[in-house]
Formats: C-alpha cells, structure tokens, sequence
C-alpha cells in the first residue's frame, strides 16, 4: 500500500543552485500535503504544507507546487544551502490519516 | 525542540518480550500519532488517538496496542516481540487533524 511514492532515494545538488524533490500519490482523496526534514537521530520536522484548494505555497527559500490532475507534489529550494542536506519526506492526509513518502535524501555541495 | 517527549530513546530486548514507549505530546495538542520506521524505509503509520479515544488505524500488528490517557500522553505497547520489530518508533501530536505533525526523536527499539 504505497499510496505516497518518492521515486528518487537520493539527489545531490551544488550550493546555490535549485533543488527540486518530488512526490507522486494515488489517493485522490488526500486533501493536504506536507514535507518534513529529517536529520540523523531526530524526528522529522514540519517544513512547509499545502491544502488541496492552492496549487502553490511559498516560504521562504521553500515552495511546494501541487499538480491535483497529475497527482504530483514537488519542493522547490532556491538556492540550496549545505544545512539543507537531511532527508526529506512528503505526506499526504485524509483527514488526518497521513502517509509518508520513504524519503529523499538530499546533499548539497559546497 | 518539537515539545513532543518520547522515552526511552534506545530499548535493546529479546524476542517474545514486550515493551512500552510513552509519549508526551506538545502542550495543548489533542492528537497523538505513532509510526514505525524500519530501516531505510518510510514512515509506517500505526494508529492515531485523539482526545483519549482511538480515531484511525493504520499498519498496525495486533501484537501492538496503543492507548491515550486522560493527561494525553500516550503509550505504544509492543508484544510477543520478534527481530522484525526492531526499528524506530516515532511519535507525533498535532492540535486538530489536517495541521502539522510535530515529531519526537523517536525510540530505537532493537530486538536480540
């Protein structure tokens, strides 16, 4: 049951450039998205999220785009910064039933 | 520092035991979450409480139960424990559904 799905394990960017990471789903139920950030030995944190009425939700050096008919979620950084390099998970929420994503880790290169 | 408090951070025990982690949630926030992590792989949701009552379940054994008591920490028993239980075990809290989920460091639970 993979309704949340980041097909890319891993993405190296060089500093100051954009970072992209994206996300596909199935359940076309989901009304929120999210993406956290997970650094070694703590939990994920709330980065940025997006309600299922925009298609665009800026903060920051953060925007997650939302595609509803394409089912796609991306995170957009710009420009990248080395203390951006952890793993990132998106999620999806039915009224609170999230699902996550297995992750992205992302490197940014000095 | 997400105010979501998990103890303890690291449990080594043997197969067919069983063990409890415990969760405070941040203050104020009604719901608790709980989610495995297996190694390199997502976040597996197990089961929410809201307000001391269970509201939904997901991936969860039947060997694992959870409860909410009326303080709102929350407890994730674990039983009859075998070497594919070992992972981590995070818990989250949230003030209303559809909002953030805060996070705690997690329990690392590994299984001789």
């Amino acid at each position: 049951d993979q309704q949340v799905k980041q097909n890319s394990p891993s993405l190296s960017v060089q500093e100051g450039r954009i970072s992209i990471l994206n996300c596909d789903y199935t359940n076309s139920m989901f009304d929120y998205f999210l993406w956290y950030k997970k650094y070694p030995a703590e939990g994920p944190t709330f980065l940025i999220s997006i309600s299922s009425i925009k298609d665009k939700n800026e903060d920051g050096r953060f925007t997650v785009f939302l595609n509803k008919s394409a089912k796609h979620l991306s995170l957009h950084i710009v420009p990248s910064q080395p203390g951006d390099s952890a793993v990132y998970f998106c999620a999806a929420s039915e009224y609170g039933d999230m699902r996550f994503g297995a992750g992205t880790r992302l490197t940014v290169k000095p | 520092d997400s105010g979501v408090t998990q103890t303890p951070k690291h449990l080594i025990t043997a197969t067919g035991q069983r063990v409890t982690l415990r969760c405070s949630p941040r203050s104020g926030d009604l719901s608790v979450y709980w989610y495995q992590q297996s190694l390199d792989q997502g976040l597996q949701f197990l089961i929410q409480y809201y307000n001391g009552e269970e509201r939904a379940k997901g991936n969860i054994l039947e060997r694992f139960s959870a409860q909410q008591f009326p303080d709102l920490h929350s407890e994730l028993n674990l039983s009859s424990l075998e070497l594919g239980d070992s992972a981590l075990y995070f818990c989250a809290s949230s003030d209303s559904e559809n909002q953030p989920q805060h996070f705690g460091d997690g329990t690392r639970l590994s299984i001789l």
